[in-house]
């Protein structure tokens, strides 16, 4: 069964550095969002992403995050200069259409000391 | 804005007793309804969904039905394993968005 991959597992950063976590999604799906989860709170909507182009984001996707489809299988999250509160899980999520069932992956834990 | 609320967790039962996890959901627009499940140390995945009122998920023996008129989507199970154990998210659509309640951590005991 397709499935959403995602790396790396874990990653830890300094504070100031950037740091890019990468999804392959499902390959016939067209929508491809970012999530992430603070340890012990809710998973929240970053943005989501079609045609090359951004869809929506929340408010808290501000001007150090960005997403990019590379090549024609990597979606990517980059954060420019990583602050302590980026600290949490990330989940990439695929769909075939949109309001289509969102297929996640594992996820990456991002640790910012 | 939109949003999802689900009951107080943590919660805890001895193997084959009854599980419920309740959800309320906010009535704008019309919704698809979904629970995801996350075991320890994994990813979110799709456990059920609905998307129209009165449709019923299920999948693994639980099950959830869409009430609009209470604006629920109560998940159900009755029986539960020990394996059930892991956190529990009820989440709808808004557009392009999810948006997922708080989570319930449901423990599983032999």
């Amino acid at each position: 069964e397709p499935e959403v991959t995602q790396t790396p597992s874990h990653q830890v950063t300094q504070m100031g550095q950037e740091v890019i976590l990468r999804c392959v999604p499902i390959s016939n799906h067209l929508y491809f969002y970012w999530y992430r989860q603070i340890l012990g709170q809710k998973v929240e909507f970053l943005v989501s992403f079609y045609n090359n182009e951004i869809s929506e984001k929340s408010e808290i996707f501000d001007d150090q995050f960005s997403v990019e489809r590379p090549d024609g299988s990597n979606f990517t999250l980059k954060i420019r200069s990583t602050k302590l509160e980026d600290s949490a899980m990330y989940f990439c999520a695929s769909s075939e259409e949109l309001e289509e069932t969102q297929y996640f992956g594992p996820g990456t834990r991002l640790l910012v000391l | 804005g939109d949003s999802v609320t689900q009951m107080e967790g943590p919660v805890t039962l001895s193997e084959e007793a009854f599980l419920t996890i309740n959800c309320t959901y906010t009535a704008t627009g019309y919704p698809s309804l979904f629970w995801y499940v996350q075991y320890p140390g994994e990813g979110l995945q799709l456990l059920l969904k609905a998307t129209k009122a009165d449709d019923k998920g299920s999948n693994k023996g639980f099950e959830a039905t869409y009430r609009k008129e209470t604006t629920s989507f109560h998940l159900e199970k009755g029986s539960v394993q020990v394996s059930d154990s892991a956190v529990y998210f009820c989440a709808r659509n808004s557009g392009s968005r999810l948006t997922f309640g708080e989570g319930t951590q449901l423990t599983v005991n032999p």
